[in-house]
């Protein structure tokens, strides 16, 4: 088992729609979670970023941490073409240097 | 901007030729990393630094050397190149400082290396 999994989609969404993506992980451990953002050819960059259990919210995206059933999720309003991009979750421990990727799910946004 | 340059961009190999990528920051992050990424896997991690001359490896460090003789320039070495390690190749600085806790990783462009 993969320490942290992601559905690789594609997921295709019409403009203005509301997105949920979605990874679940293994290690309790996992203390910090991350959202990275990476459009083709880029290096990936931090879109969110929360620690422990609970939600957090910039602008259009909502990202809601789950530690009782190991869920983290990223919600994003008002789907802009913009938007399309891959998205990777990242999962880190107190004192642990690496950290774990999904492998990421690639969203298109369609005009 | 986290100051991070990687290079080269782009390579093309041939099996068994040694292949060195850099990595140079402009911001005297303690901490730089490896990663490569491929279709289905995602980010895994090479090798990591956390200091000068201070490396660890990661979870596909098998075929890969590195070395930090200064802050700034962190190398990924591939001593003999397999088709295998077709890749696109990341470094990382982890942001915050040293004593921060933070989780950010802020990340170059890439290198993306072929090896026929």
């Amino acid at each position: 088992q993969k320490e942290v999994e992601q559905d690789p989609g594609p997921l295709s969404v019409p403009e203005g729609a509301i997105v949920s993506l979605n990874c679940t992980y293994s290690n309790s451990a996992f203390q910090y979670f991350m959202w990275y953002r990476q459009y083709s050819r880029k290096g990936p960059e931090l879109l969110m970023y929360t620690y422990s259990s609970g939600n957090k919210e910039d602008g259009r995206f909502t990202a809601q941490v789950d530690k009782s059933s190991k869920y983290i999720s990223l919600f994003i309003r008002d789907s802009q073409p913009s938007d399309s991009a891959t998205y990777l979750c990242a999962t880190r421990d107190n004192y642990g240097q690496n950290f774990v990727f999904g492998p990421g799910t690639r969203l298109s946004v369609l005009p | 901007d986290a100051g991070i340059t990687q290079s080269p961009r782009h390579k093309v190999t041939e099996t068994g030729t040694p292949v060195t990528l850099r990595c140079h920051q402009t911001e005297n992050h303690r901490y730089m990393y490896w990663y490569r990424q491929d279709p289905g896997h995602g980010l895994r991690l090479i090798h990591y630094s956390y200091g000068v001359k201070d490396t660890d490896k990661g979870e596909v460090s098998d075929g890969y050397s590195v070395s930090r003789s200064k802050t700034e320039d962190f190398l990924l070495t591939l001593e003999s190149a397999t088709s295998s390690q077709t890749s696109v190749y990341f470094c990382a600085l982890r942001g915050g400082g040293e004593q921060a806790n933070t989780g950010e990783l802020f990340f170059g462009e890439g290198s993306r290396l072929t090896v026929l």
